[in-house]
């Protein structure tokens, strides 16, 4: 079975704090993704990764940067956290095939609080 | 705005009823997936259409894709308990390189 392993469950963090999720997966897959996950909104796509140390923006970026310096592992990062980043963040990964038609795993979650 | 809308966005049902939820989206696609998310974890895959395919079965869940109408539903047939959670639609774009865009979900509840 696929196994995304985020590195907490629950986070709490203070307002202009720097602040880094971690994300590894055990497949050996190109493509991983970080999610923002808010009530009405569903997933919002912040960035994504095709292999190591590449990184392309998603849909909602800005306040966020990723690191991929190894290909098992995804890295997003808060560079200053805001109260309005309070949120679940969701990782996930999926081979890359040019073809597309491939399913993503996701990861448990992080529910993140800014104060 | 988003790519998928799902509706209803919330649905209510006996055990043992069929639970049917529908997806709509705007722009060509590779393949249109379905997922489910139990409260509080992550989202766990549950079926892929591809744009030429039309139905689908896996054990309890038929899902069928129009391409003209662009929409999709999902069946759940004989519900249960366990099956309440979130369900979510995920379009893979023609030409978007394996990303997925998600709609905002459908929360269903089977009660006993």
């Amino acid at each position: 079975d696929v196994k995304v392993t985020q590195s907490s469950r629950y986070l709490v963090k203070r307002t202009g704090e720097k602040v880094f999720l971690e994300c590894v997966q055990d497949m050996d897959h190109e493509n991983m993704f970080w999610y923002r996950q808010d009530p009405g909104l569903g997933l919002r796509l912040i960035y994504f990764s095709y292999d190591v140390k590449m990184k392309e923006k998603g849909d909602i970026p800005e306040g966020y940067s990723v690191s991929r310096e190894k290909k098992e592992r995804f890295s997003l990062i808060l560079e200053s956290a805001s109260t309005n980043q309070t949120s679940m963040y969701l990782c996930a990964e999926g081979a890359r095939r040019a073809n597309s038609n491939q399913p993503q795993h996701f990861g448990d979650g992080t529910r993140l609080s800014i104060l | 705005s988003q790519q998928g809308e799902e509706d209803p966005q919330a649905l209510s049902i006996q055990e043992g009823e069929n639970a049917t939820m529908n997806c709509s989206y705007k722009t060509s696609i590779n393949n249109l997936q379905w997922y489910r998310q139990n409260s509080g974890r992550g989202l766990v895959h549950l079926i892929l259409i591809r744009s030429n395919e039309r139905e689908k079965h896996s054990g309890r869940l038929r899902v069928t894709l129009d391409t003209s109408k662009k929409s999709s539903s999902l069946l759940i047939t004989a519900s249960r308990a366990a099956d309440t959670a979130s369900y979510f639609c995920a379009t893979d774009l023609t030409g978007g390189g394996n990303k997925l865009t998600f709609g905002t979900g459908t929360q269903l509840k089977v009660e006993l």
